[in-house]
């Protein structure tokens, strides 16, 4: 079975430094699309940032950046300029052979001031 | 505005009392889905839908039923809740295949049963 698995329980960075959450997932498809969602405290998931596996180059959304090493299975999301708004449960998801969404178990970001 | 809801979007109900949490998109997504998110343990799907009156199991199905009678809607049904199944529950949707799979959340429904 596909397991996706994001080893940081919890993650504190100071406001306005970077921070990077890990994520490394195990599939044998050679073409997938791989996922960052947000979940801040009120409880939204929010798509953050998402990445084709068969595009070498790293996504990017204004702050976010992804570091993708395909052949290492490792898709770590790189948060530039931390605000305090971004201070949430994120989750890393991959999807699968049945184009279903499998979750990592999620890291928590704390920001502090 | 394209969105999921879902409602009740709290409840807290009692052992064995049927219940229904409704779910609803209005973007025309062929793929539908519940899931359950525990402390801990990410998000775990419960079942989904392909298109309507297409619909499977996900990792863990046991003592929940959904219906897809129409493209819009897929509510969840428990039919005998269990304070095992007090959790917070999401519905999503997303475009069908040839897409890049990115789902839709619903707000979410905290459930507590006693």
């Amino acid at each position: 079975a596909q397991t996706v698995t994001q080893s940081q329980p919890e993650m504190s960075v100071q406001e306005a430094e970077t921070v990077t959450l890990s994520c490394t997932y195990d599939t044998s498809e050679s073409d997938y699309y791989l996922f960052w969602y947000k979940q801040p405290p009120s409880r939204q998931m929010i798509l953050v940032i998402r990445q084709e596996a068969y595009k070498q180059q790293n996504a990017t959304e204004n702050r976010f950046s992804v570091n993708f090493q395909k052949a290492a299975k490792s898709f770590s999301l790189k948060i530039s300029d931390s605000q305090l708004g971004d201070a949430a449960m994120y989750f890393c998801a991959v999807v699968d052979s049945n184009y279903q969404l499998i979750w990592g178990a999620g890291t928590k970001l704390i920001i502090k001031p | 505005e394209a969105q999921v809801t879902q409602n009740p979007r709290y409840l807290i109900t009692v052992t064995g009392k049927k219940l229904t949490v409704t779910c609803s998109q209005n973007m025309n997504h062929e793929y539908m889905s519940w899931y359950r998110q525990d402390p801990g343990l990410g998000l775990r799907q419960i079942y989904y839908s392909m298109n309507v009156e297409v619909t499977d199991k996900g990792d863990v199905p046991e003592g929940y039923k959904v219906s897809r009678k129409e493209k819009r809607n897929f509510p969840l049904i428990l039919e005998s809740p269990s304070p095992n199944q007090t959790s917070l529950y999401f519905c999503a949707s997303r475009a069908g295949a040839g897409t890049s799979y990115e789902q839709y959340f619903g707000p979410g429904t905290r459930l507590t049963v006693t």
